[in-house]
């Protein structure tokens, strides 16, 4: 079993519509949650974090986080073209004695249709 | 501030030669780590340092990887000797704090041939 799993992809929507992004995570001590965005070609940049169970929302994104189930998703309101990318989750684990581990996704490539 | 900065953006090399990746990182950051992304493997982290410090290097694939951070402004990661399946996009990003956003360089694409 993967560390961090997404659907690849692509997910289609239409214009308008909530496009919803769905990540699990088989590590239990996982204590922070990220979602990145990145556009072809270029480098990831973050969206959101959340580190308690529930929801965070920011503009038209809501980060959903249910440890207990071991999922995280991101939730994208009023989807625009310019939304079209590929959305990265990673898991943070701070490890005993110090440290940490990061761990990303593979990514689910998101198109947003006209 | 430019944000974090590495060069070169692109590398063309042949299989056996040497090949050095250099990162700037944010300054007042205390965190930088090195990222390979493949379309196969996605974006995995190689290595980390605090500090200046080597945290955890498990991601490194092989020891004919190597990265060194000789200061809080310059890090480096070579490869010797490149194999084609080295062939990868490599980000640097630094952090302020081990469980902050990072922010991540534009990368370098390598091509071993």
């Amino acid at each position: 079993q993967k560390e961090v799993e997404q659907n690849s992809g692509p997910l289609s929507v239409p214009e308008g519509a909530i496009a919803s992004l769905n990540c699990t995570y088989s590590d239990r001590g996982s204590q922070s949650f990220f979602w990145y965005r990145q556009y072809s070609g270029k480098s990831p940049e973050l969206i959101m974090f959340i580190y308690s169970n529930g929801d965070k929302e920011d503009g038209r994104f809501t980060a959903q986080l249910n440890k207990a189930s071991q999922y995280v998703s991101l939730l994208i309101r009023d989807s625009q073209p310019s939304d079209s990318a590929t959305y990265l989750c990673a898991v943070n684990l701070i490890l005993t004695g110090g440290g940490n581990k990061l761990t990303f996704g593979t990514g689910t490539q998101l198109k947003v249709e006209l | 501030d430019a944000g974090v900065i590495q060069s070169p953006r692109h590398e063309v090399t042949e299989m056996g030669q040497e090949v050095t990746l250099r990162c700037k990182p944010i300054s007042g950051h205390d965190y930088l780590f090195w990222y390979r992304q493949t379309m196969m493997r996605g974006l995995e982290l190689l290595i980390y340092f605090n500090n200046n410090v080597p945290i955890d290097d498990s991601g490194m694939p092989e020891d004919r990887f190597s990265a060194k951070m000789p200061n809080a402004s310059f890090s480096t990661l070579k490869i010797q000797p490149s194999e084609p399946r080295d062939s990868a996009v490599y980000f640097c990003a630094s952090s302020f704090g081990v469980d902050y956003e990072q922010y991540f360089g534009p990368g370098t694409r390598l091509t071993v041939t």
